[in-house]
């Protein structure tokens, strides 16, 4: 069965912290892996994507690592900021005939000034 | 630039009333389309996926449905809505590509079956 698990729930940190982000999923046969973040209330964004050949990505303070063969990713965020307070979602596809994403349940991120 | 619109934005209905919600895209051709659904303390789960005009696939038993009548529309749909329908309806639209392909989603309705 394909899951993904992110941990931990929830997160708060003072600002100018770097904090990071885990995020598991079963089965490494991944097509690709990407980080949402997703503020109350509103829809998703796309922060990034890592493709199943690719190691790392990076934009802006963020950097998103995956390690397939170990079922991990990890989003990292330098020098966090309270605009960065918000849920930040890892989804996963495995590629079934269409990108189908699988979800984690999220990471709710508090950054406090 | 492409843009993804969703209505209505809140929808208070009674259970057991039918359901419409609407999704259409705009500034691009032949999008994957898909619907989302955010449970109360649960994660985003799909329900249906849209590769082209009036082909659909549906990721989970339920009484919801989804239609394509055009390219850039995507409709769910019920004919009597549960307690369990409540949540937080996500669309999304894709370009078709490879692994470099990002899904982008729609600002949500949010159902409250009462």
């Amino acid at each position: 069965k394909q899951e993904v698990t992110q941990i931990p729930a929830a997160l708060s940190v003072p600002e100018g912290e770097n904090l990071v982000l885990n995020c598991s999923f079963t089965d490494s046969a991944i097509y690709n892996l990407q980080w949402f973040r997703q503020d109350p209330g509103k829809g998703l964004t796309s922060l990034l994507l890592i493709q199943s050949s690719q190691r790392e990505q990076t934009s802006g303070r963020l950097n998103a690592s995956l390690d397939k063969s170990s079922g991990r990713s990890t989003l990292y965020i330098a020098a966090s900021q309270p605009g960065d307070s918000a849920t930040y979602l890892c989804a996963v596809s495995w590629f079934d005939g269409a990108n189908n994403l699988f979800f984690g349940t999220g990471t709710r991120l508090t950054v406090i000034p | 630039s492409q843009t993804i619109h969703q209505w209505p934005a809140t929808l208070v209905q009674p259970v057991g009333s039918p359901l419409s919600l609407e999704c259409t895209v705009e500034g691009t051709s032949n999008p994957n389309l898909y619907w989302y659904r955010q449970a109360a303390g649960r994660g985003l789960q799909l329900l249906f996926y849209s590769i082209g005009i009036d082909q659909i696939s549906s990721e989970v038993p339920q009484n919801l449905s989804a239609s394509r009548p055009q390219d850039r529309q995507f409709i769910l749909s019920s004919k009597k809505l549960l307690l369990s329908d409540s949540g937080f309806y996500l669309c999304a639209w894709e370009r078709k590509g490879g692994q470099e392909e990002t899904q982008y989603f729609g600002p949500g309705t949010r159902l409250l079956v009462l």
